[in-house]
């Protein structure tokens, strides 16, 4: 069982918006800004796509943002397109008994 | 462009110790955390623990009495030795890089390698 919980899968159509929710506890998501995404296409590395809970690495699309309330974050992805099928992951930096990262058990995105 | 590699046995026996030892180039290994991730097939990302070049450590904490890490600054190489595995242990293993001053971001990863853990 992850850490931190995200739904099994999310489905959209091109063009439309999707978020994809990440809750955790106030040692983690709701205690620091330290919430990442993670995008990973069958077979790849994951990739970075958002940071400190909504920064944006240089070269991920705007169309990708996150944001956070209490112990729930949450990745939106608008204007959806065919390439953005793939598996998300959020993360989350605590301290909880030794500092360390948890991850959520990923969200399969199907772009219909 | 910094690339990572990780190396080692993709076939380990139970009981025994896996060692994989990740390589950095295109940039210094100096003043980063370096980290450790491992995927079971068809679920989900796991992190193993990370290690700055000074050496110290953070551990997860359910596997941190079987994990030991360590770094060699002049190979520009960084290790992860997890022992007594068993086949709950099999899994691709990613080494990676933590973002600058943001606890816990990975910004570069290896390719992964494949670790099978069977007799």
């Amino acid at each position: 069982q992850s850490a931190l919980t995200q739904p099994a899968s999310v489905s959209g159509s091109p063009g439309q918006s999707i978020t994809i929710s990440c809750t955790g506890t106030s040692s983690d998501v709701g205690g620091y800004n330290y919430v990442s995404w993670y995008q990973q296409h069958p077979g790849k590395a994951p990739k970075l796509m958002i940071y400190e809970v909504s920064n944006r690495p240089s070269g991920v699309p705007d169309r990708f943002s996150g944001s956070k309330s209490g112990n729930t974050a949450s990745l939106t992805i608008s204007g959806l397109q065919a390439e953005d099928e793939a598996d998300y992951y959020c993360s989350s930096y605590t301290s909880s008994s030794t500092p360390h990262v948890v991850f959520g058990g990923g969200t399969k995105l199907t772009v219909l | 462009q910094v690339q990572l590699q990780e190396s080692g046995p993709g076939l380990v026996k139970p009981s025994e110790t896996l060692s994989l030892t990740c390589t950095v180039s295109g940039g210094s290994i100096s003043s980063y955390y370096w980290s450790w991730i491992r995927q079971p097939a068809g679920k989900g990302l796991e992190w193993i623990g990370r290690i700055y070049t000074s050496g110290s450590t953070n551990y997860n904490p359910s596997l941190k009495s079987r994990v030991t890490m360590s770094v060699d600054t002049s190979k520009n190489q960084f290790s992860l030795k997890l022992s007594s595995v068993t086949a709950a242990d099999t899994a691709v293993y990613y080494c990676a890089r933590e973002r600058r001053g943001v606890r816990g971001v990975i910004d570069y990863w290896g390719q992964g390698t494949l670790v099978t853990v069977s007799s």
